[in-house]
């Protein structure tokens, strides 16, 4: 149980292109879902958070209006990379905390590689 | 500033040997720590927390260790198994681990040689 996936696991795009990563939680209901992000041989540094049905909070320093995150439904959060630039490339990972037995742990998706040209 | 560091980029343990990866944090609201194992271009897989009431959780080869006074854990494998091999992070919550994201630290990869 408590598969996450990601969704696609690679996108090259161009740059000033708008890139959508969609995060599904397959066998339990998402009530959180965060959204982090690693580059090369750094830490995982969280984004945002997205509790569904409402807005996400972001982390200091991350632009809201460049990494919009919609939480529609208990399984599904999208993060949409607009405007992408070359410095925007790294990899990004979900996570999503369940209820009940799942609370006290985040399961992470195996991560969206984006390269931006 | 760092809040969850992890000395050791690297470590290099015998198979069968044990495997000892460090954690320390300065965040005193820390109250739930991680340990996750990554492999290259795949998410973190969760393999065993620990609640800062307790000081030892074990969880067959996997046990961690907590001594909040030194504000510091360890993650102990044994015996260590070439499958093992991988990057290790350590990570915290101050919010028994569900309610906010986690702090991560820059993670320890772990070699087994044979």
């Amino acid at each position: 149980g408590a598969v996450v996936s990601q969704h696609p696991s690679w996108v090259i795009c161009k740059s000033g292109t708008s890139v959508k990563i969609e995060c599904r939680s397959l066998d339990f209901q998402a009530t959180t879902m965060f959204w982090y992000r690693q580059f090369p041989k750094q830490s995982l540094m969280l984004m945002a958070t997205s509790n569904e049905g409402s807005k996400a909070t972001y982390e200091q320093g991350v632009e809201k209006d460049k990494f919009l995150i919609n939480h529609a439904s208990l399984t599904l959060s999208t993060l949409t990379v607009t405007s992408a630039h070359p410095e925007d490339s790294s990899f990004y990972i979900c996570s999503a905390r369940g209820q009940a037995a799942y609370y006290n742990e985040q399961f992470f998706g195996p991560g969206t590689r984006l390269t931006v040209l | 500033d760092q809040q969850v560091k992890q000395n050791s980029p690297s470590l290099s343990v015998q198979e069968g040997r044990i495997s000892i990866l460090n954690c320390d944090y300065t965040n005193s609201m820390f109250d739930y720590f991680l340990w996750y194992k990554k492999y290259p271009a795949e998410g973190p897989t969760f393999l065993i927390s620990i609640s800062s009431i307790k000081d030892k959780n074990e969880d067959g080869r996997f046990t961690v260790f907590l001594n909040k006074s030194a504000k510091h854990l360890s993650l102990h494998i044994v015996p260590s198994q070439p499958g093992d091999s991988a990057v290790y992070f350590c990570a915290a919550s101050e919010m028994g681990g569900g309610a906010d994201g986690l702090t991560f630290g820059k993670g320890t990869h772990l070699i087994i040689q044979p």
